[in-house]
């Protein structure tokens, strides 16, 4: 009955460098999403997997940043290149089906780019 | 683009009150709307949801109103708690099931 579960819960790493966050949906749910908050800001969305169909990436802001979902489950956020401005808290969420179910979220990954 | 707008950063009212937030959509497309409190160095906690057949949906203190044609929702907490002090995000989904978020709303609730 674990939760959303997201490593490192903080991150700190040199403008750059290339950085891999990973998030573990819970068991079963076939939705999984990615969002970032930057500091004072909401909750913006990155790109969204659903059982085996196509990605939604319509929100990554550039070809740095990249996300695979493996076997349905385990989930890897990568940004290549890390810039400042990619400094933010990054959210994982999962939902058993996608479709008119609420989201659970972890508890995030603090990325800092120094 | 911002689809989902929450237009009032901040919200300050005292215990016992009510509290409503309000959130304005774009998309029409959008047929299921959430909110979701959220504390500090935590993840999102879904609150209440509503889905678009619907204009009403309470749960407790909590109440969530729909109006399509204004492409509007409200949040009502009443009698609101210092417990509820947070950010409060409203969120929505659609035929494409991913959602998307407004930018918040950090509520006080003063004893």
């Amino acid at each position: 009955g674990a939760g959303v579960s997201q490593s490192p819960s903080n991150k700190v790493t040199e403008k750059g460098k290339d950085v891999e966050l990973r998030c573990d949906p819970i068991s079963g749910h076939t939705a999984l999403y990615w969002y970032r908050q930057s500091l004072g800001q909401g909750l913006e969305f990155l790109i969204y997997f659903q059982g085996n169909s196509a990605p939604d990436k319509s929100g990554l802001p550039s070809d740095r940043f990249s996300a695979e979902r493996t076997g349905g489950s385990v989930s890897t956020l990568t940004i290549q290149r890390t810039q400042q401005e990619d400094s933010a808290v990054y959210l994982c969420a999962s939902s058993l089906t996608g479709s008119n179910t609420e989201a659970f979220f972890g508890q995030g990954t603090r990325l800092t780019v120094v | 683009d911002q689809q989902v707008k929450q237009n009032s950063p901040s919200l300050s009212v005292q215990e016992g009150r009510i509290s409503i937030l309000n959130c304005d959509y774009t998309n029409s497309m959008f047929d299921y709307f959430l909110w979701y409190k959220k504390y500090p160095a935590e993840g999102p906690t879904f609150l209440i949801s509503i889905s678009s057949i619907k204009d009403k949906n309470e749960d407790g203190r909590f109440t969530v109103f729909l109006n399509k044609s204004a492409k509007h929702l409200s949040l009502h907490i009443v009698p609101s708690q210092p417990g509820d002090s947070a950010v409060y995000f409203c969120a929505a989904s659609g035929w494409n099931n991913d959602m998307r978020f407004g930018a918040g709303t950090r509520l006080t609730v003063k004893p």
